[in-house]
């Protein structure tokens, strides 16, 4: 079955900057969306059409993308962005689906 | 202010049946096509069906087609799932989700709190 592929965690120091990156053959065809999750809450989108952050997502968040590799960017990490990060895209070998990666857990030391 | 929210979880036997039901407000949902996203515990969230705006087309993936099924009452602003022949798998936090965008660029937007399914015995 269709993955993205997500490092499982990864360490910034406050006001430094963090890239995730998100993996898997349906980013050259569909766009990716990110989800923040901290503990007990359901998720939170922070990015959207690889580049757009809606309305209220500090703009230390931003997102690129290339080829079948999606990232998104905290630059200047705060302590409340300590949360897990998620993409999601479409499946392409599939009539309609959408596929979550596995996540990435943000420690913010 | 756009809020979603979710009831009807709860412990079941496997093989059961569980009926959830998302309630929206701030929006009118016959305008956004939903979905439900389902999260096992420690694990990351799994898409599980889409309903487009009139209810056609519907989608599911493989694990709970036959067994889940989903509707909409757009009059009442309400998103259902209906769950049967339930498994210790199908044991997660249900979310409903309003979809945005279209196309090549969709996205989950908001989500509502959950409401937590458990089966066993």
């Amino acid at each position: 079955s269709f993955e993205l592929t997500q490092d499982p965690g990864v360490s910034v120091a406050p006001g430094q900057t963090v890239t995730i990156t998100c993996q898997g053959d349906s980013l050259r065809v569909y766009f990716v969306s990110w989800y923040q999750q901290k503990p007990g809450l359901a998720p939170v989108l922070v990015i959207y059409g690889t580049n757009n952050r809606p309305s209220g997502i500090p703009d230390r968040f931003s997102g690129s993308s290339s080829g079948d590799t999606a990232s998104l960017i905290i630059t200047g990490a705060q302590p409340e962005d300590e949360a897990v990060y998620y993409c999601k895209s479409r499946d392409n070998d599939a009539q309609y689906s959408y596929v979550f990666g596995t996540g990435t857990k943000v420690s913010v030391l | 202010e756009v809020r979603l929210e979710e009831s009807g979880g709860g412990l079941v036997q496997p093989g059961g049946p569980l009926r959830l039901s998302c309630a929206a407000s701030g929006f009118a949902l016959n305008t956004y096509h939903m979905n439900w996203v389902r999260q096992a515990p420690g694990k990351g969230p799994e898409w599980i069906s889409y309903i487009s705006r009139d209810s056609r087309p519907i989608y599911y993936r493989d694990s709970v087609k036959g067994r889940f099924t989903v509707s909409r009452d757009n009059a009442k602003n309400l998103l259902f799932l209906q769950m049967n022949s339930l498994r210790v798998e199908d044991t997660a936090l249900y979310f409903c989700v309003r979809e945005r965008g279209g196309g090549r660029s969709s996205w989950f937007d908001p989500w509502g709190p959950g409401t937590l399914v458990s089966v066993s015995s």
